[in-house]
């Protein structure tokens, strides 16, 4: 079946810092990938998202390109800010429209 | 309402209690989904509804979960003769169509002693 692994956390930083999440998938066919965050407190709100191989991605400076050769979307932000302390969780989407969730991240940016 | 709603925010049931969790999607989304996330865990998929059909139960865990949708709005899902392991969050999502991006609720906590 559909599976996603992301890198486990937790992520420290220091504000200001280079971030980035890995992800990849296995899928039978071609599913629609995506990046939820989880804030403290909060539900599951929808951060980016690519609905085919080479598409990238993009919301609040964070970015993430759909890679079919290498089954990845690896979550970058260029410059981390306290308020981006969060679970972030990969997924996928099938042709039934079922997401398949990674098992999340958390980072903690210090500032 | 602006977002999905979910109630209760808080459950919790004695080992054999059933219980009930509702979901109120935003309003003219066809599909509504429910996952379950475990502690410290990504959430794990349940059941998939478009409009009153429930088009995909394959994730529900054992024969006590029951979920649906009767006029293609609220959904409630319901737990018999609940278990420890059953002690979660339950998450309910609705999109447009599915294809469209999903949209969750807060979540339902419950704790099974």
């Amino acid at each position: 079946g559909d599976s996603v692994t992301q890198m486990e956390g937790p992520v420290t930083l220091s504000e200001e810092a280079f971030l980035t999440i890995n992800c990849t998938y296995t899928a039978t066919g071609y599913p629609s990938l995506f990046w939820y965050v989880q804030y403290p407190g909060e539900g599951l709100q929808l951060l980016l998202k690519a609905t085919k191989a080479d598409d990238k991605g993009s919301n609040k400076g964070f970015e993430a390109t759909y890679r079919k050769e290498t089954t990845s979307f690896h979550l970058e932000k260029g410059s981390v800010q306290v308020s981006d302390s969060a679970v972030y969780f990969c997924a996928l989407r099938d042709a039934g429209n079922k997401l398949t969730f990674g098992g999340g991240t958390r980072v903690l940016v210090k500032p | 309402g602006a977002g999905v709603s979910q109630s209760p925010r808080y459950k919790v049931a004695k080992r054999g209690q059933d219980v009930a969790l509702r979901c109120d999607p935003i309003s003219g989304h066809v599909s509504l989904f429910w996952y379950q996330q475990a502690l410290g865990q990504g959430p794990e998929f349940l059941t998939y509804f478009q409009n009153e059909a429930q088009l995909d139960k394959s994730g529900l865990p054992s024969d006590r979960f029951f979920a649906e949708r009767p006029e293609g709005s609220v959904s409630t899902l319901k737990i018999q003769r609940t278990q420890q392991e059953d002690s979660a969050v339950y998450l309910c999502a609705s999109s447009l169509d599915g294809s469209a991006g999903a949209f969750f609720g807060q979540g339902t906590r419950l704790t099974v002693v």
